[in-house]
């Protein structure tokens, strides 16, 4: 399979513990984008990678909220200190940026569930 | 925050009936981008339209785009049970900036 893998895809926890998810991009691309989605709602940008370069922030991301991506392959999301607001569904998508954004490659999420 | 905005939120229809959702958008978009979401999984691009486009095909889709009202349909003929799920349209505001979504329009086919 070649798409665009996460892990894991669901994870329940407790308040204040740390999580972390990881993405793995289809291997050609060199764009890598998480989006946060909650119930019935669109998907919200939280960040995204051009290689290893950290290009863009939302303000949705806290301080609580860190994202790497060495060598610009995988990437990882995780989140410290974990409040029941951060239940939602955490998607990674991918890309070959050209000249501008195009179709994004998404994964199948990564639910997070904050007892 | 998220720019475009769909209507209806709620589509219901019977297979084989044609099913049109609208997106409205706030800024000057470079292209738009619809994708569909079955229920607890992943999005999945549908079809992307240019600012210089007004209508786009693909299969049992058209897209259309009105960039003086800001605004694009996304038409599915010939519904099928299968066409149940979440669309949703994703604008990007300029040459590199990542797609921003809508809240959807969630569609049930019924068979």
């Amino acid at each position: 399979d070649t798409g665009v893998s996460q892990d894991p895809r669901h994870k329940i926890t407790k308040r204040g513990q740390n999580v972390t998810f990881r993405c793995d991009p289809i291997s050609e691309h060199n764009r890598l984008y998480w989006y946060r989605q909650t119930l019935g709602q669109g998907p919200e940008f939280l960040t995204y990678f051009q290689n290893e370069a950290q290009l863009e922030k939302s303000r949705l991301l806290s301080d609580r909220f860190s994202a790497e991506r060495p060598k610009g392959s995988f990437s990882t999301l995780e989140i410290q200190r974990t409040e029941q607001g951060d239940s939602a569904m955490y998607l990674c998508a991918s890309t070959y940026q050209g000249a501008s954004t195009g179709e994004l490659f998404f994964g199948e999420g990564s639910r997070l569930t904050v007892l | 925050s998220q720019q475009g905005e769909e209507d209806p939120q709620a589509l219901s229809i019977q297979e084989g009936e044609n099913a049109t959702m609208n997106c409205s958008y706030k800024t000057s978009i470079n292209n738009l981008q619809w994708y569909r979401q079955n229920s607890g999984r992943g999005l999945v691009h549908l079809i992307l339209i240019r600012s210089n486009e007004r209508e786009k095909h693909s299969g049992r889709l058209r897209v259309t785009l009105d960039t003086s009202k800001k605004s694009s349909s996304l038409l599915i003929t010939a519904s099928r049970a299968a066409d149940t799920a979440s669309y949703f349209c994703a604008t990007v505001n300029s040459g590199n900036t990542p797609l921003v979504f809508g809240k959807g329009t969630r569609l049930s086919v019924i068979a």
